[in-house]
């Protein structure tokens, strides 16, 4: 099965909260998982990524946890900041050319 | 700067009419990929091109056609069979080598009137 589902379609989060997404995916060949934040009339920028031979990879603020089998993986944001909101994709690569995304969550933090 | 260029940002459209997207990157990528983008729904492929004259259908390629004639470019046109076309485009491209990473343009929004 070629999808990502991707939850929650919106947050909203208090400054300096953390935010958390999750996405889920049934193909076992998927071999690479960015996410990729997208700020309103701009293309999205790769954030963070991981590949499935590693649980968890952390950059600065940003993490993702990788949980192969439950074929599910997440991004969090730690001390989350007002600049930090944005659309946010998660996705997913089988092993050839081509990406599958998620439908994204519009996150908010309030200042 | 090296990176990927997609013009117009804006176009407007007469039913009817077809149109073309410009895409241009200078980081030497081998691959490229139109990608359309509405509102809760995603990113969803339309074509993609690993070479030079070479490219494939995406998930939703009817209505859309593209050539790949140069190493640089990828243009889209977006024909009058397309029914929806109202929506915000999205060109990118990758390296050949495992790198994983899409390097995205900032996106055309075609309106159709």
């Amino acid at each position: 099965q070629q999808q990502v589902k991707q939850s929650p379609q919106s947050l909203i989060v208090q400054k300096g909260g953390i935010s958390i997404i999750n996405c889920a995916y049934e193909n076992t060949a998927f071999d690479y998982f960015p996410w990729y934040q997208q700020f309103p009339g701009k293309g999205p920028a790769l954030l963070i990524a991981i590949r499935p031979d590693v649980s968890e990879k952390k950059e600065g603020r940003f993490t993702i946890s990788f949980n192969k089998s439950a074929k599910q993986f997440s991004l969090h944001i730690m001390d989350s900041q007002p600049g930090d909101s944005a659309t946010y994709f998660c996705a997913a690569r089988p092993g050839t050319y081509k990406y599958i995304f998620g439908t994204g969550t519009r996150l908010k933090v309030l200042a | 700067d090296g990176g990927i260029t997609q013009s117009p940002k804006y176009l407007f459209r007469k039913e009817g009419q077809n149109v073309t997207l410009s895409c241009e990157q200078n980081l030497n990528h081998d691959a490229m990929y139109w990608y359309r983008q509405d509102p809760g729904q995603g990113l969803r492929l339309i074509y993609y091109s690993q070479i030079v004259n070479d490219f494939q259908k995406g998930d939703i390629a009817e209505g859309y056609s593209v050539s790949r004639e140069k190493k640089e470019s990828f243009p889209l046109t977006v024909t009058s069979a397309q029914k929806n076309p109202t929506a915000f485009y999205l060109c990118a491209s990758t390296r050949a080598e495992d790198t994983g990473e899409l390097f995205f343009g900032e996106g055309s929004r075609l309106t159709v009137l």
